[in-house]
């Protein structure tokens, strides 16, 4: 099992409803990132938060709302996505980029389906 | 020129072959280097964390940098049907984001 946990596994919809995707991770990291991906492709960085302050916003669409309340939660607030936003979620976490236990560790991400 | 580059495959192996899936980058900058396995639908699964030039060990799999290439590779032993995967590598610099190689698809035969 991974040590970063996603809620929900699966999620379906519509173009007009609000919903949340949830992230938690417990190995003590300060960072934590949001990415997307698509089928055969990598995946896309979405926003890092680093010591719980938003660092990096790739600039994502305002429909998507990220927010991180302490150092072990993330969270992704969703309204008014369009079909192409149809993805794989993935959150990801890591120590300071130069501790030598480095790497990112990425959930198993919310397929996440708009109709 | 994407910053880094990788083979998508797919490349197909009997099992017990070895495997090496390879990535070339051209940002200098780089200092820390990974590799991932994905499995289809399931998110990705740290392999090998390499900061800078050298080897790496860990059971089955070696992860060799070299700096002065820009050359990374991930060498696979005794290849499993159960290594059937998708491998991306990784890479970043002190305090910026990881970016990615497209991903190889690989599939052992039993």
């Amino acid at each position: 099992d991974t040590e970063v946990t996603q809620t929900p596994k699966h999620l379906v919809m519509g173009m007009t409803n609000k919903k949340s995707l949830k992230c938690e991770q417990h190995m003590g990291h300060r960072a934590m990132y949001w990415y997307k991906q698509k089928a055969k492709k990598p995946p896309e960085l979405m926003f890092v938060y680093s010591y719980e302050k938003l660092s990096i916003n790739e600039s994502v669409p305002s429909r998507f709302s990220p927010e991180c309340p302490n150092s072990s939660l993330l969270n992704l607030h969703l309204h008014a996505l369009q079909p192409e936003d149809s993805a794989l979620y993935l959150c990801a976490s890591s120590q300071p980029p130069d501790s030598p236990e480095g790497g990112y560790t990425f959930g198993s991400g919310t397929r996440l389906t708009v109709v | 020129q994407k910053e880094v580059e990788q083979d998508p495959g797919p490349l197909s192996v009997p099992e017990g072959a070895i495997v090496s899936l390879n990535c070339t980058y051209s940002n200098s900058a780089f200092q820390y280097f990974m590799w991932y396995r994905q499995y289809s639908r399931k998110g990705p699964e740290l392999l090998m964390y390499t900061y800078s030039s050298g080897n790496k060990e860990d059971g089955r799999f070696t992860a060799q940098v070299d700096k002065s290439s820009k050359y990374i590779s991930l060498f696979i032993r005794d290849s499993q049907p159960s290594d059937s995967a998708t491998y991306l590598c990784a890479m970043s610099r002190y305090g910026n984001k990881l970016v990615f190689g497209a991903g190889t698809i690989l599939r052992v035969k039993s």
